[in-house]
């Protein structure tokens, strides 16, 4: 079994601050590593990708992973009311198939 | 098409009745994804297609699930004899190479209530 563990939350934030996401996961062998973001009632939509330890930047979003760690995350800068949704982290190990965590909500108070 | 499509949207049904949920997959996208979501619940991998290969079927639940892909391309998951549990929403997704390396895209789902 793939485990992929990200933090329950709800992750309660104010307009303009930074929100920080952590997912774990339990396969060594992973290779991809997916942030995706679902809003209430939607479907997810893929947000970042991420294959290799560092940082990545796309805007505001900073995804960075940790492989020795296995250990993966989401930064959210200057956070807006529009970032709040349940953000999903999914993992791809040496098949095809991406295992996904239960996904953490996130909301931004103005 | 532009996205991945998935029909209908929506559907009630019958205790004990058999739906059938459609997905057409971007165009090009030679894998095929079924995902549910339940209520609260993270993503739970059902099936999965690529191309003329036999499909992965490890994540379907009971044998009253099952799938299939016409001519690699349009995607029907059918429930039979329907249960309460099986409630949630189906997703589809496709990706364009068999190691999703780029992630997948999913359509809007279908979501299911038995009653």
């Amino acid at each position: 079994q793939k485990e992929v563990e990200q933090n329950s939350g709800p992750l309660s934030v104010p307009e303009g601050a930074i929100a920080s996401l952590n997912c774990t996961y339990s396969d060594r062998g992973s290779q991809s590593f997916f942030w995706y973001r679902q809003y209430s009632g939607k479907s997810p939509e893929l947000i970042m990708s991420i294959y290799s330890n560092g940082d990545k930047e796309d805007g505001r979003f900073t995804a960075q992973l940790n492989k020795a760690s296995q250990y993966v995350s989401l930064l959210i800068r200057d956070s807006q009311p529009s970032d709040s949704a349940t953000y999903l982290c999914a993992v791809n190990s040496d098949d095809y198939k991406l295992s996904f965590g239960a996904g953490t909500t996130v909301t931004v108070r103005a | 098409g532009a996205g991945v499509s998935q029909s209908p949207s929506n559907k009630v049904t019958e205790k004990g009745k058999d739906v059938e949920l459609r997905c057409d997959p971007i165009s090009g996208h030679t894998a095929l994804y079924w995902y549910r979501q339940s209520l609260g619940q993270g993503l739970e991998f059902l099936i999965y297609f690529q191309g003329n290969s036999a499909p992965d079927k490890s994540g379907l639940p009971s044998d009253r699930f099952s799938a299939e892909r016409t001519g690699g391309s349009v995607s029907t998951l059918t429930i039979q004899r329907t249960q309460q549990e099986d409630s949630a929403v189906y997703l589809c997704a496709s990706s364009l190479t068999t190691i999703p390396n780029y992630g997948y895209t999913f359509g809007s789902g279908t979501r299911l209530t038995v009653v």
